[in-house]
């Protein structure tokens, strides 16, 4: 069981970039999260997805676009970068119903030059 | 004012003290609550949940008092390995859950 997967682990982007951030989880869960962490601010959630199909905004949506591909994949957009997107991104998963647990993986570092 | 809030220390503690922190949050209505261990660049992990009668896990105790919005963990005979940041986490009434910056603790020799 590998958990909750991350990739990329790290990227430089420039400002104006494209990319996407890739997560999949082994869990069987229904429940996806991206979050931000930066520091001095904790964990923000930028978007989840409840379900396969379904996806919500969280407390810092703007700039981001989520796809929730099927039940294991969930990625999170980012198409036109900015230095104020220089974050450390968790992705996490849950059981439905069950928000308390939530799993994450390992992050990605990203810097927008 | 931030939904949860902790202090963000970092406590510097030698092996086999005891440490306590705290953390309040904002809305009543909060659901759950819950303490996450975060080491040096890694993931979030759960450590405990925090229930209304307090609770027990080894050397970790955690407490809550809804009444003044306030939750605690308190860490006994402190390890080196118990050195991480430690995130305070409430479940807020449309089940998202809000997290505190977190408090560091650093245990010495």
């Amino acid at each position: 069981n590998a958990g909750v997967t991350q990739t990329p682990k790290f990227q430089v982007l420039k400002t104006g970039q494209s990319m996407t951030l890739q997560c999949a989880q082994d869990m069987n869960h229904n429940s996806m999260y991206w979050y931000r962490q930066d520091p001095g601010m904790g964990l923000r959630l930028i978007y989840y997805s409840a379900s396969e199909g379904t996806t919500d905004k969280g407390e810092v949506p703007n700039g981001y676009n989520v796809s929730r591909l099927n039940k294991r994949e969930f990625s999170l957009r980012l198409e036109s970068a900015a230095p104020s997107q220089t974050s450390v991104y968790f992705c996490a998963s849950s059981e439905v119903g069950r928000a308390n647990e939530q799993f994450f993986g390992p992050g990605t570092r990203l810097t927008v030059l | 004012r931030k939904e949860v809030e902790q202090d963000p220390g970092p406590f510097n503690v030698p092996e086999g003290a005891t440490v306590a922190f705290n953390c309040t949050y904002s809305n009543s209505a909060s659901q759950s609550f819950f303490w996450y261990r975060q080491d040096c660049r890694k993931e979030p992990k759960l450590l405990m949940s925090v229930y209304s009668s307090g609770n027990e896990d080894g050397r970790f105790t955690a407490q809550l008092n809804r009444a003044s919005q306030y939750i605690s963990l308190l860490i006994r005979d402190s390890k080196l390995s118990d050195s991480a940041t430690y995130l305070c986490v409430v479940r807020s009434n449309t089940d998202k859950l809000i997290f505190g910056t977190g408090t560091r603790l650093q245990v010495f020799p």
